[in-house]
């Protein structure tokens, strides 16, 4: 079973350009999480999607960012305009379920975000 | 709010070596208690975790307490190998999302 895939590996830009990134989760878990290492720092949660719902997005940074979830499977997160302080590596993570009990969260590789 | 906070690495070991990564939690809830591992080129992968109070969790030779009295998940393990090079997280859940520590880089030698 293919595993969470995302997609570039590895982005640079330049500031106030868009750049535009994919997630493709395992197929059949509704739950979709982005989160961020920004800088080596801790990786930070960003937001989770239920199926094509935004159920939190509290971790958001600004308006900047806008992440969609069409049809409930791959999702992509936006970043325009790009500034350099979003330069790290952006992570997406699936689940079967949530509630009761611990589903686990299994993550992709990551995405390399370079602003220059 | 939430945070984990884990010893600064980066940590260089030898083959065959004893590993200590310490890892420090402070949470307004009750907090399950995860270590996520990170292979070069790989994305996060669950290493183990403890949901209650002296809990152990164990896998591949690491282990790691939930001591609630300390507020602590350190990870250990008896004896590395080159294989064990990556970095490793420590992180905590509280309802749906987790909150993660920044991570120690781990090295080993042979």
């Amino acid at each position: 079973e293919a595993g969470v895939t995302q997609f570039p590996s590895h982005s640079v830009i330049e500031k106030g350009q868009t750049v535009t990134l994919r997630c493709d989760p395992i197929s059949g878990h509704d739950n979709l999480y982005w989160y961020r290492r920004v800088m080596g720092k801790e990786i930070k949660f960003l937001l989770h999607f239920v199926k094509e719902s935004k159920q939190d997005e509290s971790g958001m940074p600004n308006n900047r960012f806008l992440a969609e979830r069409t049809g409930g499977t791959y999702s992509t997160l936006k970043v325009q305009p790009a500034e350099l302080e979003d330069s790290g590596v952006y992570f997406c993570a699936s689940s079967l379920g949530t509630g009761q009990g611990f589903y686990e969260q299994y993550f992709g590789p990551g995405t390399r975000l370079t602003v220059t | 709010g939430d945070s984990v906070t884990q010893m600064e690495g980066p940590v260089t070991l030898s083959e065959e070596a004893f590993l200590t990564i310490n890892c420090t939690y402070t949470a307004t809830g009750y907090p399950s208690l995860f270590w996520y591992v990170q292979y070069p080129g790989e994305g996060l992968q669950l290493l183990l975790k403890a949901t209650k109070a002296d809990d152990k969790g164990s896998n591949k030779g690491f282990e790691a307490t939930y001591r609630k009295e300390t507020t602590s998940f350190h990870l250990e393990k008896g004896s590395v190998q080159v294989s064990d090079s990556a970095v490793y997280f420590c992180a905590l859940i509280v309802g749906q999302n987790f909150v993660f520590g920044p991570g120690t880089r781990l090295s080993v030698l042979p």
